[in-house]
């Protein structure tokens, strides 16, 4: 069973705040590594795949980094606005092969207040 | 894009009636296609994978005959809870990929409420 950890469970900030969360996982046989934010009364949105140690990614004021040999990704947003109030979900492949699948961790749920 | 449609949104019915959700990709062919569910204040907990054309896998504690997956083409699978139970009553929601190793993102629907009376 894989374990994938998310920390804070929740986090409250201010509108114009950066903040960032955790995701850890298994760091062997690592493969790639997924974040999703799923906002309310909506269907998760993949933010990012992944995959190379060292990485980093960005999407608007959103960015993430990898560290495959500890086993953990942090999750950035500068300057938080309302519209990022959602829960933010990393997850983790079993090692690629046929059939793979997800192990989700529970998630950070971020509120930004207005 | 990639957008996968989910219907319906909520079901409400007696118990002993079954219940099919679909779940489409709209404009990508999906490789694989996954079911989930969620407990309150759990994580999503993956039910069974599906591949176009061949038998879904289920994890482990899933009953294959009380959650029938039948996965008819690139573009559309489906999950019919047979005889439901209010036990059964909880958020489901499908994805699709256009992978089969985790190297793509996942796609989802909009999710399933079943509440079983």
């Amino acid at each position: 069973i894989l374990n994938v950890e998310q920390s804070p469970q929740s986090l409250h900030v201010q509108e114009g705040d950066s903040t960032n969360f955790t995701c850890s996982f298994p760091s062997s046989n690592f493969y790639a590594l997924h974040w999703y934010r799923w906002e309310t009364a909506k269907s998760p949105e993949a933010l990012f795949v992944m995959t190379l140690n060292g990485d980093e990614k960005k999407k608007g004021r959103i960015s993430a980094t990898l560290n495959t040999k500890e086993g953990y990704s942090y999750l950035y947003i500068k300057g938080s606005q309302p519209e990022d109030s959602a829960t933010y979900l990393c997850a983790y492949p079993n090692s690629g092969g046929s059939n793979y699948k997800l192990t989700f961790g529970k998630g950070t749920l971020l509120t930004v207040n207005p | 894009g990639a957008v996968v449609s989910q219907h319906p949104s909520w079901v409400i019915c007696k118990s002993g009636t079954s219940v099919k959700i679909e779940c489409r990709s709209l404009d990508f062919q999906a490789t694989t296609m996954f079911w989930y569910r969620q407990f309150p204040k759990q994580s999503l907990m993956l039910m069974a994978t599906s591949n176009e054309g061949s038998k879904a896998t289920y994890e482990q504690g899933v009953e294959k005959d009380k959650f029938l997956i039948n996965h008819a083409s690139l573009t559309l699978s489906t999950l019919t809870v047979t005889s439901a139970h209010p036990e059964d009553s909880s958020f489901y929601i499908c994805s699709a990929s256009r992978d089969w190793v985790g190297g793509q993102p996942q796609h989802f629907g909009d999710g399933t409420r079943l509440s079983i009376l």
